[in-house]
């Protein structure tokens, strides 16, 4: 139990375009949600922290109109890279508060590479 | 605010070596700790947690015990095998909001050699 699916896995995009990035609660629903990036050999760093039925909470310096998060129902939260660029190239994690003895249930993580 | 500090890496063993992997924190209150371990292009995985002072969490061969008096989360392991080259994270859940959200480390890399 306690599965985070995330998806795509991996992604290339051009330069100026936008990449939908998708985290699903398989077997439980996960009223909040948490968009971490993660840069090569480096921890993870909170972007976000999505809430359904209401706005994200961005952590500071985090650009909110550029990295759109949607959380539309307990079971999935999205998070959009608009205009993305290269410097936008990542690991980015989901995470989601399953409580009981699997705490935070991390999805496998997107790859995305902006070219 | 709080933080997480581990010791840095590369951590580079033999097999069957004994592991210690440092990790302090500082927190206003009083947060659950966490071990997290990743593997190459993969999201994170619980290893083990503590909630509490003195709780040891263990899984895997893998143990931690959460130290008050030390700030501390070491993460020990009797014998390494290959299999358990990866990145390892500690994390503490924020004790200053009601986000539930995670502060991590910086990560630290262990390489097994057999």
């Amino acid at each position: 139990g306690a599965v985070v699916s995330q998806h795509p896995s991996w992604v290339i995009c051009k330069s100026g375009t936008s990449v939908k990035i998708e985290c699903r609660s398989l077997d439980f629903q996960a009223t909040t949600m948490f968009w971490y990036r993660q840069f090569p050999k480096q921890s993870l760093m909170l972007m976000a922290t999505s809430n359904e039925g209401s706005k994200a909470t961005y952590e500071q310096g985090v650009e909110k109109d550029k990295f759109l998060i949607n959380h539309a129902s307990l079971t999935l939260s999205t998070l959009t890279v608009t205009s993305a660029h290269p410097e936008d190239s990542s690991f980015y994690i989901c995470s989601a508060w399953t409580g009981g003895n699997y705490g935070y249930t991390f999805g496998s993580g997107t790859r995305l590479t902006v070219v | 605010g709080d933080s997480v500090t581990q010791m840095e890496g590369p951590v580079t063993l033999s097999e069957e070596a004994f592991l210690t992997i440092n990790c302090t924190y500082t927190a206003t209150g009083y947060p659950s700790l966490f071990w997290y371990v990743q593997y190459p292009g993969e999201g994170l995985q619980l290893l083990l947690k503590a909630t509490k002072a003195d709780d040891k969490g263990s899984n895997k061969g893998f143990e931690a015990t959460y130290r008050k008096e030390t700030t501390s989360f070491h993460l020990e392991k009797g014998s390494v095998q290959v299999s358990d080259s990866a990145v390892y994270f500690c994390a503490l859940s924020d004790s200053s909001s009601n986000t539930g959200k995670l502060i991590f480390g910086q990560g630290t890399t262990l390489q097994v050699k057999p």
